[in-house]
């Protein structure tokens, strides 16, 4: 099973600033990776797909980066409503695997 | 506006069986692969599983975790994604969700979640 690593697990960031999460993966997964966000009490939504792609809807303050094994997601300027937990998700092989979460908190 | 209802999630003793059920509605159902993926109290996000559409013949993928105990299975005609488990364990206690994939490009990719139905296992 291919493992994903986020980190960090947590971080606080006041309003207006650049976030940026980092996702591992345990090999080469090309550009198989998604980004979820989910907030308390609520289904995931998801953000990106491809690496870089971002769904329909999703601002554009987000942006993901990054290929092989290595990737992140970035919130250029963090809003309140970004209070929540990021996680990434790898589709290259079965079975599909999440990262362990990140939890962003609005200082 | 696409929807994803899921529902049948309940209490249930250790050993028991269960149905979970996915509505949908918005889009043509019968062109998607579907996900199932848990959640844990407290815990992260768990892919459970996938049902691939009819020009991929219906076939099934699933985590190890619930290979052999539970079954996905789509209604086409009713736009409808089940999930079957049965031997369910106090690990099994989790938020289920129903995930639409969509393919872009090669890329299939859970793009709309459901609210999700709550799964408790205890005696």
């Amino acid at each position: 099973d291919i493992q994903m690593t986020q980190s960090p697990s947590s971080l606080s960031a006041s309003v207006g600033d650049r976030v940026t999460i980092t996702c591992r993966a345990s090999q080469d997964i090309n550009d198989a990776l998604a980004w979820f966000q989910q907030k308390p009490g609520k289904a995931p939504e998801s953000l990106i797909y491809g690496a870089s792609s971002l769904e329909s809807g999703v601002p554009s303050r987000f942006s993901g980066s990054g290929s092989g094994a290595e990737f992140s997601l970035t919130i250029s300027s963090l809003q309140p409503e970004d209070s929540a937990t990021f996680y990434c998700q790898q589709y290259k092989s079965y079975p599909l695997t999440f990262g362990g979460g990140t939890k962003v908190e609005i200082k | 506006e696409v929807q994803l209802v899921e529902s049948g999630g309940s209490l249930v003793q250790p050993g028991g069986s269960l149905r979970l059920s996915c509505a949908v509605s918005g889009f043509t159902f019968s062109d998607h692969y579907m996900d199932w993926v848990r959640q844990a109290p407290g815990k992260g996000l768990e892919w459970v599983g996938r049902s691939r559409n009819k020009g991929n013949s219906y076939t099934t993928e699933y985590a190890a975790s619930v290979r052999g105990r539970f079954t996905i299975s789509r209604d086409d005609s009713n736009d409808s994604l089940d999930l079957q488990m049965i031997s369910v364990q106090t690990g099994d206690t989790a938020v289920y969700y129903c995930a639409r994939v969509t393919a872009t490009r090669a890329h299939y990719h859970m793009d709309v979640w459901g609210k999700g139905t709550t799964v408790t296992v205890s005696s």
